[in-house]
């Protein structure tokens, strides 16, 4: 199985300051159609996971433009530019590249 | 809009079995999949497996093989997950997602395992 590391584990961050989400995979997630299936989800507190960024960089609709997500083959980065109270939530990135699909072990974000 | 509605919350006694549903409204239900994942209490997000609902395929976790069933009835626009052999580590809340990207996501089914 394809391993997706995340890091850090616990992300700090004061409002209106930057925030960056790194995600590894354990191989290339550069799929057999070219596409490299690397997204980005936000669980808040009680609430669904919700995909805020697919495939690598193409926010989903609704998503605010401060998210953004860049990266490629096995090397990826979520990035808030502007951390606002409603941030606050665990991130997760997942493969959709190979079976079975994996999620790396979550970002939990939270204001300083 | 799209929108997945899940069934439930269920407490089932060890060895026994649950059936999760999982109906979609706002798109066309066999344009695309449907992936099942789980959450148990105060963990990350656990891939269970995807059906196609154009055809029924299915890839499963590993883990889960032999316990898990998923099927859809494209009548209904309503997919199901059955597990069986229930134990406390299945213990969780079940999430159906739109498509092996996990466009949209269900509600969330909370399924305890007790005695």
């Amino acid at each position: 199985d394809v391993v997706m590391t995340q890091s850090p584990l616990s992300l700090p961050v004061t409002l209106g300051q930057p925030a960056s989400i790194s995600c590894r995979s354990s191989q290339s997630l550069v799929y057999s159609d070219g596409n490299t299936y690397l997204n980005w989800f936000q669980q808040r507190p009680g609430q669904s996971p919700r995909r805020l960024i697919y495939k690598v960089s193409n926010r989903d609709s609704g998503v605010p433009d401060r998210f953004s997500g860049s990266g490629s083959g096995t090397d990826f980065t979520l990035r808030i530019s502007r951390v606002e109270a409603e941030d606050v939530a665990v991130y997760y990135c997942m493969q959709g590249t190979h079976w079975p699909q994996t999620f790396g072990q979550g970002t939990k974000v939270e204001i300083k | 809009q799209v929108q997945l509605v899940q069934s439930g919350g269920e407490v089932k006694k060890p060895g026994a079995s649950v059936k999760v549903s999982c109906k979609a409204f706002g798109y066309t239900f066999t344009n695309y999949g449907v992936t099942w994942v789980r959450q148990a209490p105060g963990q990350g997000l656990e891939w269970m497996g995807w059906i196609s609902t154009s055809n029924g395929n299915t890839n499963y976790a590993q883990k889960l093989q032999g316990r898990v069933t998923m099927t859809t009835d494209t009548s209904t626009s309503t997919a199901y997950m059955e597990l069986r052999s229930l134990t406390s580590d299945d213990t969780a809340v079940y999430y159906c997602a739109r498509d092996r990207q996990g466009g949209y996501w269900g509600q969330g089914t909370l399924v305890t395992v007790s005695s």
